[in-house]
C-alpha cells in the first residue's frame, strides 16, 4: 500500500549489536503492527501500537521492542541482534474494515 | 487459541483455468472477519479479498470469489480466468476484535499455499 513505507528495505548486521527498523505511514491509522514472516509460519505479530505511546507485545516479541512517539511513525528495535532473528519485518496499519495493509518489508540477515 | 490451516503447500494452475485454495480455521469466536492476502514474488503483501463472518453472502472481488461454510469452519479462495500475474504465495487470515482480552484484534495467519500459473 503507497501509504505506508518501511526503511531500511534490506540490512546486513553482526550478532550482538542493535538494529532499529522504521515504519512510517500517512493514513493516520491508529493501529500499526510489526510481524516477522519465516519459512513455515506464516507472517507472526511481534508488537502492535493502538495510539502514540501505547504498545503491548504480541506473540514472539521477546528480544524486540517498539517505541511509537508519533502517529506515523512505528520503531522496531533489537537491542543485541541475534542470528535467530534473521527474518523478513512487515509493517501493517489497521484499515477501515479490519483489515490490515502492510508495508514493502525489511529482510534482515544478522551475521 | 485460534489456528488457521492451509493444507496445500503448493498449487498449480493453466493460464485462463479455474483454481481453488484451501483454508480451514479453528475458532470459538461468533463475531470475526477472514481475509485472503497475495504475496508475489516482490514480498508485497496485498489484500485479496475480505468476508465478514455475520454475512452468509460469499464475497467477490472481480475474478476471485471465496466459499465460506461458517459450520465446517471453511474458507477456499476461487481464481477464476488465471493469469501469469496471479502466480504468488496466498496466505489465508483470520481476525477476531479484541481477542483475549487484548485492546486490538488478533490477525492469525495460515503457513501460505505457493500458487504456479503455467501459460
Amino acid at each position: 500500500d503507497a501509504g505506508i513505507t518501511q526503511s531500511p528495505r534490506h540490512k546486513v548486521t553482526e550478532t550482538g549489536t542493535p538494529v532499529t527498523l522504521r515504519c512510517h505511514q500517512t493514513e493516520n491509522h491508529r493501529y500499526m503492527y510489526w510481524y516477522r514472516q519465516d519459512p513455515g509460519h506464516g507472517l507472526r505479530l511481534i508488537h502492535y501500537s493502538y495510539g502514540v505511546k501505547d504498545t503491548d507485545k504480541g506473540e514472539v516479541s521477546d528480544g524486540y521492542s517498539v517505541s511509537r512517539s508519533k502517529t506515523e511513525d512505528f520503531l522496531l528495535t533489537l537491542e543485541s541482534a541475534t542470528s535467530s532473528q534473521t527474518s523478513v519485518y512487515f509493517c501493517a496499519m489497521g484499515g477501515s474494515y479490519n483489515e490490515q495493509f502492510f508495508g514493502p518489508g525489511t529482510r534482515l540477515t544478522v551475521l | 487459541a485460534q489456528t488457521v490451516t492451509q493444507s496445500q503447500p503448493e498449487m498449480s494452475v493453466q493460464e485462463a483455468e479455474t483454481v481453488t485454495l484451501s483454508c480451514t480455521y479453528d475458532t470459538s469466536e461468533s463475531d470475526y472477519y477472514l481475509f485472503w492476502y497475495k504475496q508475489p514474488p516482490s514480498r508485497q503483501m496485498i489484500l485479496v479479498i475480505r468476508q465478514e463472518a455475520y454475512k452468509q453472502q460469499n464475497a467477490t472481488e472481480n475474478r476471485f470469489s471465496v466459499n465460506f461454510q461458517k459450520a465446517a469452519k471453511s474458507f477456499s479462495l476461487k481464481i477464476s480466468d488465471s493469469q501469469l500475474g496471479d502466480a504468488a504465495m496466498y496466505f489465508c487470515a483470520y481476525w477476531v476484535p479484541n481477542a483475549g482480552g487484548t485492546s486490538y484484534g488478533k490477525l492469525t495467519f495460515g503457513q501460505g499455499t505457493i500458487l504456479t500459473v503455467h501459460p
